[in-house]
């Protein structure tokens, strides 16, 4: 089955330590990408990688990192959570040349 | 800027009526893509459309149909005939080339059918 596929899909951690949220989609798909969705502010793109070892800052990159050395996997990384980070995040994969966003069924972040 | 603009924050309406939810964008690319996704209660962000800036052909898929109009800037999206399960946040997104087709959402519309 065609699939993105994010981990964990809870976490309630403290503000400091640092966390992976990885991102796995099976559809060899080149372009894969992060967003967050916050009330009132819809959902903002983080960081989108256009192939293997190329990525690119979003709208809202600040105090993430992500890498990409396999076109399967793209994890979002927070070295340093703090509470403005609680928030939904959902990972995306597509073929690209605005083809459809195939999201995977998000992670909820709780930054205490 | 907001690049797309749902104007409607919230609707509610009566299950078997007609609901449009309106977008509307801006960009300066020759060559971009217009999505509708719907967003569930349960969460996950579910596909609906694709239009690219060339194919002003209206479509409709069911219930569901969508009007692209280049003049005016919009992609509208209607539901006829609503029903309980359409209840949702549906978003309308951009995709331009100059931003690495990067998916520019808008705020997002949640329709309530009631029954």
């Amino acid at each position: 089955e065609a699939q993105v596929t994010q981990n964990p899909r809870y976490l309630i951690t403290v503000t400091g330590k640092k966390l992976t949220v990885t991102c796995s989609q099976n559809m060899n798909h080149e372009y894969m990408s992060w967003y967050r969705q916050d009330p009132g502010l819809g959902l903002r793109q983080i960081y989108y990688s256009m192939n293997v070892e190329v990525t690119d800052k979003g709208d809202v990159p600040e105090g993430y990192k992500v890498s990409r050395k396999e076109k399967r996997n793209f994890p979002l990384i927070l070295e340093s959570p703090s509470p403005n980070q609680t928030s939904l995040y959902f990972c995306a994969s597509s073929l690209p040349q605005g083809k459809p966003q195939h999201f995977g069924d998000g992670t909820r972040l709780s930054i205490l | 800027a907001q690049k797309v603009t749902q104007a409607q924050t919230e609707i509610s309406v009566v299950e078997k009526e007609d609901v449009t939810l309106d977008c509307v964008y801006e960009t300066r690319d020759t060559t971009y893509y217009l999505f509708w996704y719907k967003q569930p209660p349960s969460g996950e962000l579910v596909f609906l459309i694709r239009r690219n800036s060339f194919d002003e052909q209206n479509e409709i898929s069911g219930r569901y149909s969508w009007n692209f109009q280049k003049s005016t800037s919009s992609f509208n999206f209607t539901i006829t005939a609503s029903q309980v399960v359409d209840s949702a946040v549906y978003f309308c997104a951009l995709s331009e080339g100059n931003s690495g087709y990067a998916l520019n959402f808008g705020k997002g519309t949640s329709l309530l059918v009631t029954p």
